[in-house]
């Protein structure tokens, strides 16, 4: 089993903030992805990485930005934050290449809620 | 991309009933998982099968990849199974996987 952190897991934050979710893996994954999920409904990718110094935008358009600068490290970042960002943001990893590259570990999730 | 459907969108359960959840996808895909999210939000892995069958405990899984399928079963629900139970597919090697809408399940003691 994958080890996967995320911080702070709840946050209440005012509208024009700036905020950054944290997200580390400690079993050295290259691939690694943030979802939105609002409350019951279907996971939406964001953004993703296949490894240090890529990153891409997913499928749902999002405001926020990644950085990939560590194997271990993928934080978002939302430079002003709206109440349209509340929501929950999921952090998951999978290995390159090799045996369970197939498997997808996620995070313990962080609920946004912009007031 | 891809299309994921899944059903039953909701289930309630006598504590012991066995249920089927089903997930239907609209291409070929090399890569399919079922996850199951508990009422705090986390999500585990349950199965890799993208296709054949199977088992894990009192859950089963199988993916009939010809015909665009794949079913999990749950026998002998307790409560703590409850939750949203989640199908993801991947169909081109672009290592991003695509969620269907969940199956919630809810099992009463």
């Amino acid at each position: 089993e994958a080890d996967i952190y995320q911080t702070p897991r709840y946050l209440v934050i005012g509208t024009g903030k700036k905020i950054t979710l944290e997200c580390s893996q400690t079993m050295g994954h290259d691939k690694m992805y943030w979802y939105q999920q609002d409350p019951g409904m279907e996971l939406h990718l964001i953004h993703y990485s296949y490894g240090v110094n890529s990153t891409e935008k997913g499928d749902l358009s999002s405001e926020s930005t990644v950085s990939r600068i560590r194997t271990e490290h993928f934080p978002l970042t939302l430079e002003s934050a709206r109440p349209s960002h509340t929501s929950q943001y999921l952090c998951a990893s999978r290995p390159l290449a090799g045996v369970g590259q197939e498997t997808q570990y996620f995070g313990p999730g962080t609920r946004l809620l912009v007031l | 991309g891809i299309q994921v459907e899944q059903s039953p969108p909701d289930l309630i359960l006598q504590e012991g009933a066995n249920s089927t959840l089903r997930c239907n996808f609209s291409d070929s895909v090399n890569n399919l998982q079922w996850f199951h999210q508990n009422p705090w939000g986390q999500l585990i892995n349950l199965f890799y099968i993208p296709s054949g069958t199977k088992q894990n405990g009192r859950l089963s899984a199988t993916t009939v990849a010809t015909e665009r399928y794949s079913l999990l079963y749950i026998s002998s629900s307790q409560t703590t199974d409850s939750g949203v139970y989640f199908c993801a597919v991947e169909s081109s090697n672009d290592y991003k996987l695509s969620f269907g809408a969940g199956t919630t399940v809810t099992v009463r003691a």
